[in-house]
């Protein structure tokens, strides 16, 4: 399936350190997102990187996407303890672009 | 502002039993409406979508099923539920490929 994965699955590190995780997908894609699950809550969308984009930025987030290695990274700079949750890509496909499929994310636990 | 309400937050059903979730949205029109179940600790499972009033896609076979009677109402059904049917259900829009979903706060489904 066009699922992405995220590596690794659990990550822990001290407040102030940075936090990077990634995803690797199967198949040629329109878009990727990233986002972010607080415990039992709804997900909330951070960063959406189109094909033909390399590198974007949100504030301390930093999304980067290698089509050619079908892979993509989010880096959480400066981690605070409020960013501890779990982190999800998402990826769509170019033979139906209207869904995206989520990977199973990498909880991230900032300790303060 | 665009606002998504799902629920209820929590349930609680007896297998055999039907189940109707619902989910609303405000603010926008012809959004593309999604429902995702989420297994404890893992990823999303996309279980249906819709691009339209009446127009539903099935992503995998199981013993639920959706509606879409009116352009910002989705619901989510089964007959006779399943042990397997918990789970973490969330509802989300979208306007299109190129943006980003907005996801409900989710209902935690409980087969007894």
């Amino acid at each position: 399936s066009q699922q992405g994965e995220e590596d690794p699955q659990a990550l822990s590190i001290q407040e102030g350190e940075n936090a990077t995780m990634n995803c690797s997908y199967k198949t040629s894609i329109n878009n990727l997102q990233w986002y972010r699950q607080n415990s039992g809550r709804g997900l909330v969308h951070l960063i959406l990187i189109r094909s033909n984009e390399r590198e974007k930025h949100s504030g301390r987030l930093r999304v980067t996407l290698d089509t050619s290695k079908k892979s993509s990274s989010l880096l959480i700079t400066a981690s605070r303890a409020a960013d501890t949750a779990s982190y999800f890509c998402a990826t769509d496909a170019l033979s139906n672009f209207n869904k995206f499929y989520f990977g199973s994310g990498t909880k991230l636990n900032v300790k303060p | 502002s665009q606002t998504i309400h799902q629920w209820p937050a929590t349930l609680v059903q007896p297998v055999g039993s039907p189940l109707s979730l619902e989910c609303t949205v405000e603010g926008t029109s012809n959004p593309n409406l999604y429902w995702y179940r989420q297994a404890a600790g893992r990823g999303l499972q996309l279980l249906f979508y819709s691009v339209g009033i009446g127009q539903i896609s099935s992503e995998v076979p199981q013993n639920l099923s959706a509606s879409r009677p009116q352009d910002r109402q989705f619901i989510l059904s089964s007959k006779k539920l399943l042990l397997s049917d918990s789970g973490f259900y969330l509802c989300a829009w979208s306007l299109g490929d190129n943006y980003g979903y907005t996801f409900g706060s989710g209902t935690r489904l409980t087969v007894v």
